[in-house]
């Protein structure tokens, strides 16, 4: 079975301009998160969605940032407009549930470099 | 509030010899799982080992092993016949039970380099 699938695996952007980071979480899992990771700051936990309704978006750093999940299959996270401090590598992960014994399962991440 | 702590940034082994990686955590809960994740170069988060608090068993996946002391909050990573391939990040993290759903915490992480 294919793995969390993410797309594109690399971006380069100007400041100012609309990131779209894509994630296709693994077929039958019911939760998904979204994680940010930077040097400075570690893993960070952004917002994560329950049969494709967001449960929390606490994490989410700013109104620039936003999430959506319009079916089970696929979920998108966007920066506009985008500025150097998000530079980072984006993880989409999916589980079979919300519950704390389920493990979560990682994509290969997105590096964005916002110049 | 939940925290995970590595207390190791880095560590080196030789080819073929045993390494511990440390990892202490702190809950007032006493449902939860821990966990080790191993990220490569590459990137990839990629699980190595679980363990349930209640499970007075040490997990083992084939050359990792965890020694899990509830008591001392402690939650090691054992990797023997170290292979190059082990070189990597990794992370221990864990979630808590009794809430709504399952937040992963993590620690900083330690870098281990095997060498040849």
């Amino acid at each position: 079975d294919a793995g969390v699938i993410q797309s594109p695996r690399h971006e380069v952007t100007e400041m100012g301009q609309e990131v779209t980071l894509r994630c296709k979480p693994i077929s039958g899992h019911n939760s998904l998160f979204w994680y940010r990771q930077t040097m400075m700051r570690g893993l960070e936990l952004l917002i994560y969605f329950n049969n494709n309704v967001p449960i929390d978006d606490s994490g989410m750093p700013e109104d620039r940032f936003s999430a959506k999940m319009p079916n089970a299959s696929f979920s998108t996270l966007k920066i506009q407009p985008s500025e150097p401090r998000d530079s980072a590598v984006y993880f989409c992960a999916s589980s079979q549930g919300l519950a704390f014994q389920e493990t979560q399962y990682f994509g290969p991440g997105t590096r964005l470099l916002v110049l | 509030a939940q925290t995970v702590t590595q207390s190791q940034p880095e560590m080196s082994v030789q080819e073929a010899e045993t390494v511990t990686l440390s990892c202490t955590y702190d809950t007032s809960e006493n449902n939860y799982y821990l966990f080790w994740y191993k990220q490569p170069p590459s990137r990839q988060m990629i699980l190595v080992i679980r363990q349930e608090a209640y499970k007075q068993q040490n997990a083992t996946e084939n050359r990792f092993s965890v020694n899990f002391q509830k008591a001392a909050k402690s939650f090691s990573l054992k990797i023997s016949d170290s292979q190059l391939g082990d070189t990597a990040m990794y992370f221990c993290a864990f979630t808590i039970g009794g809430t709504s759903y399952g937040k992963l915490t993590f620690g900083q992480g330690t870098i281990l380099t095997v060498h040849p």
